[in-house]
């Protein structure tokens, strides 16, 4: 079966920096790679995602990109935020029912 | 809209007990889905469903059951609960109008003493 693996599992940044989130996928029929954001006490969110036909996506201060061959897709914040601190999971989804398989998690502190 | 909500909130069982953990979607989404997130492990998929009647085991169904007789609701049962079973637990559902983005609910904290 599908395997993600993501890092790093704690990043803190300055405000206003960039933080950097990567993760690797092992199943080649992965085809959907989505972001989520969970807030504490709260349900995993979609920020942005990305099909297995696009290399970049960006929405505002974030950004997916995507190496198909390498197996790894990346998420980008700029100019973060302290509303930006939360735990983001990384995701790819295969099978016919859209399966997803998670990452275990980055943890991101915005720094005032 | 409510979207996807979870009952109860939180519960507390004994080693043994039962309990049945009810999703419920207001979104007509065919596609329903259980998981468990453990600390530092991500959510793990337990059991999913494609449509109304239907259900298949997902990455760790063991000492899990579900049902989904009425396709707006997803039920989870634990038929004899173990520590091991403590977690939180997420549904979700999957849009028609975008097939892949998944909505979650707000999930269900579990402790099994």
């Amino acid at each position: 079966g599908e395997n993600v693996e993501q890092h790093p599992s704690t990043l803190s940044v300055q405000e206003g920096d960039s933080a950097v989130i990567k993760c690797t996928y092992s199943d080649s029929a992965s085809n959907y790679f989505p972001w989520y954001k969970q807030e504490l006490g709260k349900g995993p969110q979609l920020i942005i995602d990305i099909r297995s036909n696009v290399g970049e996506k960006k929405d505002q201060r974030i950004a997916v990109t995507l190496n198909k061959t390498a197996k790894h897709f990346s998420l980008h914040i700029t100019e973060t935020q302290p509303e930006d601190s939360a735990v983001y999971f990384c995701a790819a989804s295969t099978g016919s029912a859209r399966q997803l398989t998670f990452g275990s998690g980055t943890q991101l502190t915005v720094l005032p | 809209n409510a979207g996807v909500t979870q009952t109860p909130k939180f519960r507390v069982l004994k080693t043994g007990q039962s309990m049945t953990l009810l999703c419920a979607q207001d979104m007509n989404h065919e596609y329903m889905y259980w998981y468990r997130q453990d600390p530092g492990m991500g959510l793990r998929l337990i059991h999913y469903s494609v449509g109304e009647g239907t259900t298949a085991k997902g990455e760790v169904p063991d000492g899990y059951n579900v049902s989904r007789l009425k396709k707006q609701n997803f039920l989870l049962g634990l038929e004899s609960a173990a520590p091991s079973q403590t977690s939180v637990y997420f549904c979700a559902s999957l849009t028609e109008g975008r097939p892949y983005e998944q909505y979650f609910g707000p999930g269900t904290r579990l402790t099994v003493t």
